[in-house]
């Protein structure tokens, strides 16, 4: 069990600039999530995979976001023309089973601080 | 909707004392129940959770956790705090029959054990 993988570890862009995150999650998990925190705050949802498909995503998930999983395996995230109130941590989380009592496996993130 | 509530922003204990970190909680059918602890930047790390059965949940490191369904809380506790249990704890909470798997994050509560 290698756990969950993002990359980058840290991301620093010009505001107006796109940025595309990656997350592997742990490899038999087919429930994966992506979560945005800003310092000091709780973990906020974004969207989640059922495998390839997209099932839920938050009203945060302006039209500059935009994510994918298109083989059921590693997810990506994109954020086009960034703004400064982008600046967070991103989490990835993959979890194996689609019943309610099983945790999320967080990767370490992915800080994004727009200049 | 679910929601949840950690009303202290910080608790602060000595080692060796005993630790408590609130967690009050909303949903409209079951709840399932989670505890994480982030360290600094780090993704969060499940510690326990509460799904049925006994109202006490042991968990890792030490920790355990008491539901209480009457007054909807969760609360964290650990009989005697480390320096090393210093971090940002959140509890999280999952609606077992809503649509959807996502969790949903209380704002987080950081423990301060001072030696």
């Amino acid at each position: 069990d290698t756990g969950v993988s993002q990359d980058p570890r840290h991301k620093i862009t010009k505001r107006g600039q796109n940025v595309t995150f990656r997350c592997d999650p742990i490899s038999e998990h087919n429930r994966l999530y992506w979560y945005r925190q800003t310092l000091g705050q709780g973990p906020e949802f974004l969207t989640y995979f059922q495998n390839e498909a997209q099932l839920e995503k938050s009203r945060l998930l302006s039209d500059r976001f935009s994510a994918e999983r298109p083989k059921g395996s590693f997810s990506t995230l994109e954020i086009q023309r960034t703004e400064q109130g982008d600046s967070a941590m991103y989490l990835c989380a993959s979890s194996p089973s689609t019943g309610p009592n099983s945790p999320l496996h967080f990767g370490n993130g992915t800080r994004l601080t727009v200049t | 909707a679910q929601s949840v509530a950690q009303p202290e922003d910080q608790v602060n204990v000595a080692e060796g004392n005993p630790l408590t970190v609130k967690c009050t909680y909303s949903v409209s059918g079951n709840p399932y129940l989670f505890w994480y602890v982030q360290y600094p930047n780090r993704g969060l790390q499940f510690l326990l959770k509460y799904i049925t059965g006994d109202n006490l949940v042991k968990g890792s490191y030490g920790f355990e956790a008491e539901f209480n369904k009457s007054q909807t809380s969760f609360h964290l506790k650990k009989p005697s705090a480390l320096v090393s249990d210093s971090a940002l704890y959140f509890c999280a909470v999952r609606d077992g029959v809503a649509a959807g798997n996502k969790l949903t994050f209380g704002g987080g509560t950081r423990v301060l054990v001072k030696p």
